[in-house]
């Protein structure tokens, strides 16, 4: 069965500065999809990012990228330039590839914003 | 990217009752995905529900439980009975096309049982 590991409950950033957020996971399937998910007070699920397994080029989005080690089986989101905004829980979720699979998500990490 | 609204938005009942919540999706989508987030946790699967038949449970769920109807394309509800405080959470839907890798929430419903 599939694991989606994040190490760290919790992490602060000052406000502009950069922040890295870890997440590993455990599969033996080639062809897959990880995300990352962020969940305000609002609670609700907002997609930041996605990458392809089969992709080696790191995804971004504006602030967001990710660092994609599939050898290690490692998925690291980076916010740089952190706004006040940022401050959630983030989820790294797992899907595989075949077929319309649900997603398996970490525990989260919850990220506060300081001015 | 599909919209998904939910019914109730939240709800507070009384242990011993059941309460159905609706998620509406504003197109035709293959699955939907019933996610349950307990207070302070991460997500879990409650079921897998495609049209046409019935909804797949992961462990620990079961269909008396947690009935879940799939009458088309566009629409479900996830019925959680015989409440107890325990079932206090966060539902959440999820919908997934089979050729959009992405899947995207709804905004939940959240219930608290007293």
């Amino acid at each position: 069965a599939q694991t989606v590991t994040q190490s760290q409950p919790e992490m602060s950033v000052q406000e502009a500065e950069t922040v890295t957020l870890s997440c590993t996971y455990d599969t033996s399937e080639s062809d897959y999809y990880l995300f990352w998910y962020k969940q305000p007070p609002s609670r609700q699920m907002i997609l930041v990012i996605r990458q392809e397994a089969y992709k080696q080029q790191n995804a971004t989005e504006n602030r967001f990228s990710v660092n994609f080690q599939k050898a290690a089986k490692s998925f690291s989101l980076k916010i740089s330039d952190s706004q006040l905004g940022d401050a959630a829980m983030y989820f790294c979720a797992y899907r595989r590839s075949s077929g319309n699979t649900p997603l398996v998500f970490g525990k989260g990490t919850r990220l506060s914003v300081i001015a | 990217s599909a919209v998904i609204s939910q019914k109730p938005s939240r709800d507070i009942c009384q242990r011993g009752t059941s309460l159905t919540i609706q998620c509406q999706v504003d197109s035709q989508v293959t699955m939907m995905f019933w996610y349950r987030q307990q207070p302070g946790q991460s997500l879990t699967l409650i079921a897998t529900a495609n049209q046409g038949s019935e909804a797949t449970y992961e462990s620990g769920f079961v269909i008396d439980k947690f009935p879940i109807s799939r009458p088309n394309l566009t629409f479900s509800t996830l019925t959680v009975s015989n409440m107890s405080p325990e079932d206090s959470s966060i539902y959440l839907c999820s919908v997934g096309q089979s050729f959009q890798e992405t899947q995207y929430f709804g905004p939940g419903t959240r219930l608290l049982v007293l």
